[in-house]
């Protein structure tokens, strides 16, 4: 049973640049949460999708943006990348209404040159 | 909005030392709490969980008690291995609109030499 993955495993872009993450949610998960990690951080809430649906938002501001697909794997996107956009992006999963339940996947390490 | 104080590291111990991680936590409404792990190069791990008042998490010999009356959620372990050297995260979840996102301390960073 594989668990949550996510590609690529790292990226380093440009200041000013766009960027797209992804990732699969461990089978049996419908629900998809992303966070950002800074070195050194916990992590802090982006955003989660259920039924292909925005459906809670921390504070970040509009220059992050996700999508999910009909079979639950879900995409970050970042525009006009900041330095400190720089970061480890994690993605984790759960089970329809089971959010105490979230399984990790091992991350996007972004940096941002 | 909800927050979690974590015990400010690094935590340097001996094996078989006595652990405790001290954690507190502001939330509106009833929070279920976690302890989540990162090993060396390996993702976050859910390590233990307590959904209501005066429940107790354990696993892998950690404990942590849910307290209400404290808003805290301390984890312990009575004796420490090298293999539990980790970055350890104090966590909730608040329920109502809120319920599936996580809150997380800022982690501390646990050492255990032989």
């Amino acid at each position: 049973d594989a668990g949550v993955t996510q590609s690529p495993t790292h990226l380093i872009k440009t200041r000013g640049q766009q960027v797209t993450l992804r990732c699969s949610p461990k089978s049996g998960h419908d629900t998809v949460s992303w966070y950002q990690q800074a070195l050194g951080q916990g992590p802090q809430f982006i955003f989660q999708y259920y039924e292909e649906e925005e459906r809670q938002r921390g504070n970040f501001p509009d220059r992050f943006s996700g999508h999910q697909y009909p079979n639950y794997s879900s995409e970050l996107n970042v525009n006009a990348l900041l330095l400190g956009d720089s970061a480890l992006y994690l993605c984790a999963s759960n089970p329809r209404g089971r959010g105490y339940e979230q399984y990790f996947g091992p991350g996007t390490r972004l940096t941002v040159t | 909005g909800n927050s979690v104080t974590q015990m400010e590291g690094p935590v340097t111990l001996s094996e078989e030392a006595f652990l405790t991680i001290n954690c507190t936590y502001t939330a509106t409404g009833y929070p279920s709490l976690f302890w989540y792990v990162q090993y060396p190069g390996e993702g976050l791990q859910l390590l233990l969980k307590a959904t209501k008042a005066d429940d107790k998490g354990s696993n892998k010999g950690f404990e942590a008690t849910y307290r209400k009356e404290t808003t805290s959620f301390h984890l312990e372990k009575g004796s420490v291995q090298v293999s539990d050297s980790a970055v350890y995260f104090c966590v909730i979840s608040a329920g109502g609109t809120s319920y599936g996102k996580l809150t997380f301390g800022q982690g501390t960073i646990l050492t255990v030499h032989p």
